[in-house]
């Protein structure tokens, strides 16, 4: 079955940017979506189709995907952006829907 | 506004059965598929089951085929989860979450607040 990984967490300070890797064998040639959870909170979408931001998510969402590993990017870092993402895809060999470990993202 | 309201949680015994449902409203339910998300506490996002937006097709994680049964009531607009032959790594937070096209094979947006299920002796 389709493997994605993603690192347990990733740290970073208020406005830098945070790069968020999913890792898949040719993840590149899949439409890669990201969600964002809070705690205590269902997961909202913050990307899809590798790059595309639904209405309401700030620009500094953004996303990228090619060969083995697509990336959500944030960029100038918010307090508000400490949270849980994970990645998703639809995996035609299986018929499966497929999601990364998840990371957690700490605003230092 | 789209909304999809979870509800049939509880606890049960290992081998027990629970069945979940899904008030969806918002949108024209029969046009999307729906699926059924699972995450365990502290843990990640586990996908459990698919149904197409009109019923036809299903589709479950290995982890739950042959014990779970997705359907869905297009003229009740609900979604529903039967668990049958419960185990305790079942035990989860369940959520709904409309898909956004017909078959199931796109991005999920948006997601119901999830009902707790409890496999306990």
């Amino acid at each position: 079955s389709y493997v994605l990984t993603q690192p347990p967490s990733v740290s970073v300070a208020p406005g830098q940017t945070a790069r968020i890797t999913c890792g898949g064998n040719n993840i590149g040639s899949k439409s890669v979506h990201w969600y964002q959870q809070k705690p205590g909170q269902a997961p909202v979408l913050v990307i899809y189709y590798d790059s595309d931001r639904p209405s309401g998510i700030p620009e500094r969402f953004s996303g990228s995907n090619s060969g083995n590993t697509a990336t959500l990017t944030i960029s100038r870092v918010e307090a508000g952006d400490e949270a849980d993402y994970f990645c998703q895809v639809w995996d035609s060999s299986s018929d499966h829907v497929v999601f990364g470990g998840g990371t957690k993202l700490t605003v230092l | 506004e789209v909304q999809l309201v979870e509800s049939g949680g509880g606890v049960v015994q290992p081998g027990g059965s629970l069945r979940l449902s899904c008030a969806a409203s918002g949108f024209t339910f029969d046009d999307y598929a729906m699926h059924w998300v699972r995450q365990a506490p502290g843990k990640g996002l586990e996908w459990v089951s698919l149904i197409s937006g009109d019923g036809g097709s299903t589709y479950y994680a290995d982890s739950v085929k042959g014990r779970f049964t997705i359907s869905r009531d297009n003229s009740k607009n609900s979604l529903y989860l039967q668990m049958n032959s419960l185990r305790t790594e079942d035990t989860a937070l369940y959520y709904c979450a409309k898909d956004t096209g017909n078959s199931g094979r796109n991005w999920f947006d948006p997601w119901g607040q999830g009902t707790l299920v409890t496999v306990s002796s």
